[in-house]
């Protein structure tokens, strides 16, 4: 089945830098890749996704890159903000019918002042 | 629109009873999946159902089964509880194949 790898487990930067998280996944079929944000007490959130038909996508001070050839998507964060620090985890789509997602194993970013 | 939503939040059981749990899906929603989150193993699909019919099943015993209502609301129950299924457990829905999955607040359950 599909494996996703995520890195890094954890990542500190300072307010107003960037952030980027990094995922692999091993089934090249896979064409769905989601981005979620979990802060604690709460359940996973969407923050932005892309299709393997696209190559990037952006929202705001959000952007999500796929290189379907490597196999890796990444998740960049400008102008980073104390509330930005959060649990962030990519998933890819299960290639067959339904809607499994693989999740990678999660990145806790912290935003310092 | 009402997001996900999961009855209860919380529950403690004790080893060797059984648990079910509600999730009621986004309006219109028609896929409710269910995931396991443990500090260990990270989140891992548990199974989905789509209009009443379990679609897709996760690598986890049959002690932990589900299912779907017509009107979309669904449940997953787990018996024989061990002191490995404490987890958060989250529901997420979706419009249909391939859709977004939003996800609701989970259900913590801890066995003692």
């Amino acid at each position: 089945g599909e494996n996703v790898e995520q890195h890094p487990s954890t990542l500190s930067v300072q307010e107003g830098d960037s952030a980027v998280i990094k995922c692999t996944y091993s089934d090249s079929a896979s064409n769905y890749f989601p981005w979620y944000k979990q802060e604690l007490g709460k359940g996973p959130q969407l923050i932005i996704d892309i299709r393997s038909n696209v190559g990037e996508k952006k929202d705001q001070r959000i952007a999500v890159t796929l290189n379907k050839t490597a196999k890796h998507f990444s998740l960049h964060i400008t102008e980073t903000q104390p509330e930005d620090s959060a649990v962030y985890f990519c998933a890819a789509s299960d290639p067959g019918g339904g809607n499994k997602l693989t999740f990678g194993t999660g990145t806790q970013l912290k935003v310092e002042l | 629109k009402a997001g996900v939503t999961q009855t209860p939040r919380y529950l403690i059981k004790t080893r060797g009873q059984q648990v079910t749990l509600s999730c009621s899906p986004i309006s219109g929603h028609r896929s409710v999946s269910w995931y396991q989150q443990t500090p260990g193993q990270g989140l891992q699909f548990l199974f989905e159902y789509f209009s009443e019919t379990q679609r897709n099943k996760g690598n986890f015993p049959g002690r932990f089964s589900g299912r779907q209502f017509s009107n979309s609301r669904s449940e997953m129950n787990v018996s024989t509880l061990e002191l490995g299924d404490s987890a958060l457990y989250l529901c997420a829905s979706s419009a249909g194949p391939k859709e977004t999955q939003y996800f609701g607040p989970g259900t913590r359950l801890l066995v003692l």
